[in-house]
């Protein structure tokens, strides 16, 4: 079965600060991996969309990295701002024809950014 | 409108009620989603259409659920006999494209519909 998981569960850092949240996915074939910025009781929005054969992509304060062949992928946030605070949702894009619209949410990395 | 809006924003059901969730795709988006997102968990497939095809309802939990989209644009997921395990938040998504082919369009979400069955 074709898996996302996420680490750290949760994680709490200051403002100003930088952190990198971790991707591990089973799914194969793949085809790309984004990430997604959920706030309490909204909607995700995208943050990054990567092929496999990106491997680092810029949005600002947000850096996501791809290694497709360890099938690990990283967002680093930096310069934290209170703003910040949310869960981080790593979902990957199956590759091939049937099933391939079946993307696979990870749990998200709950982060919340503290005065 | 800008943005996928989805209505009602909360819904209270008492067990054993009938619920519709509405959602307003972007305009001219031809992939439309429906996902179900238990509290601290990520969103989980439940359907897929594609104008008013709906290709995939593997997601859906059971045959109280059931979908439509009858003329490629608004989309309704229905929920009959509601259960206590049914209470989740509702996320509808569109694309302007299929996203058939591990395609990269990108997926807009609405806000979501809170269901909380008593």
């Amino acid at each position: 079965k074709n898996q996302v998981e996420q680490s750290p569960q949760s994680l709490i850092i200051l403002e100003g600060k930088n952190c990198t949240l971790q991707c591990n996915y089973t799914v194969s074939p793949f085809s790309n991996l984004r990430w997604y910025k959920q706030d309490t009781g909204r909607g995700p929005v995208s943050l990054t969309i990567m092929t496999f054969s990106e491997n680092t992509k810029s949005n600002g304060r947000y850096t996501a990295t791809l290694d497709a062949d360890t099938k690990q992928s990283s967002l680093h946030i930096t310069a934290s701002q209170l703003s910040d605070s949310a869960s981080y949702i790593c979902v990957v894009t199956p590759g091939g024809g049937a099933g391939s619209y079946q993307l696979t949410f990870g749990k998200g990395t709950k982060l919340s950014v503290i005065p | 409108g800008a943005g996928v809006s989805q209505s009602p924003r909360y819904k209270v059901a008492k067990r054993g009620q009938d619920v519709a969730l509405r959602c307003d795709p972007i305009s001219g988006h031809v992939s439309l989603f429906w996902y179900q997102q238990a509290l601290g968990q990520g969103p989980e497939f439940l359907t897929y259409f594609q104008n008013e095809a709906q290709l995939d309802k593997s997601g859906l939990p059971s045959d109280r659920f059931f979908a439509e989209r009858p003329e490629g644009s608004v989309s309704t997921l229905k929920i009959q006999r509601t259960q206590q395990e049914d209470s989740a938040v509702y996320l509808c998504a569109s694309s302007l494209a299929p996203l058939v082919g591990g395609g990269t369009g990108e997926l807009f979400f609405g806000e979501g519909s809170r269901l909380t069955v008593l």
